[in-house]
């Protein structure tokens, strides 16, 4: 079956650090991929998506590319800021089924 | 456009009652999602619906549990004799079908359960 498995955290680092979480797949078919954003107190929002290999969704000054060949969608920022405190949730959609799969979420904690 | 509701935000109940939440999806919106995420872990999906069929459901989805979407508008969650383990957040989530296998999903804020 479908599943996704990304980096447990939490993750805390200092303002204006670069930040990647790794999320990697497996998948029968072609999935399409999802980073969503949960800040405090406040549902699951989409940060950004890719709906084939090689694309790269960006939103926010956050970026993930689709990597067919090693399975993964890491996300990444350059200059990460103090509200982008939050738990992130990497998902795949498609692949034979329209539920999506998360992975069990990675706190962020950015500290000034 | 208002976005994806849901009601009650929080829910206490005894452990036996059932519980009844709702989700109100984005309006133009024919597909309807259920989730359910426990603490420290990801949403893990219940049921969908495509205007007011159901089409999937998922074997965490007991026979307690039971879900509508009439007319193809509003959905309704309910849990009957409710068990302990049934405390989580009850996430809804809509999106617009355009042809492809999967169209971005838009969640609402939940409903928090609690089974004392």
């Amino acid at each position: 079956g479908n599943s996704v498995t990304q980096m447990e955290g939490p993750v805390t680092l200092s303002e204006e650090a670069f930040l990647t979480i790794n999320c990697t797949y497996t998948a029968t078919g072609y999935p399409s991929l999802f980073w969503y954003v949960q800040y405090p107190g406040e549902g699951l929002q989409l940060l950004l998506k890719a709906t084939k290999a090689d694309d790269k969704g960006s939103n926010k000054g956050f970026e993930a590319t689709y990597r067919k060949e090693t399975t993964s969608f890491h996300l990444e920022k350059g200059s990460v800021q103090v509200s982008d405190s939050a738990v992130y949730f990497c998902a795949l959609g498609g692949a034979g089924s329209y539920q999506l799969t998360f992975g069990k979420g990675t706190k962020l904690s950015v500290i000034p | 456009d208002t976005g994806v509701s849901q009601n009650p935000r929080h829910k206490i109940t005894k452990r036996g009652q059932n519980v009844t939440f709702r989700c109100d999806p984005i309006s133009e919106h024919n597909r309807l999602y259920w989730y359910r995420q426990t603490l420290g872990q990801g949403p893990e999906f219940l049921t969908y619906f495509q205007n007011e069929a159901q089409l999937e459901k998922s074997r965490l989805l007991s026979d307690r549990f039971s879900a509508e979407r009439p007319k193809g508008s509003f959905s309704t969650l309910e849990i009957q004799r409710t068990e302990q383990g049934d405390s989580a957040m009850y996430l809804c989530a809509s999106s617009l079908t355009g042809g492809r296998s999967t169209d971005t999903q838009y969640f609402g804020p939940g409903t928090r359960l609690t089974v004392l």
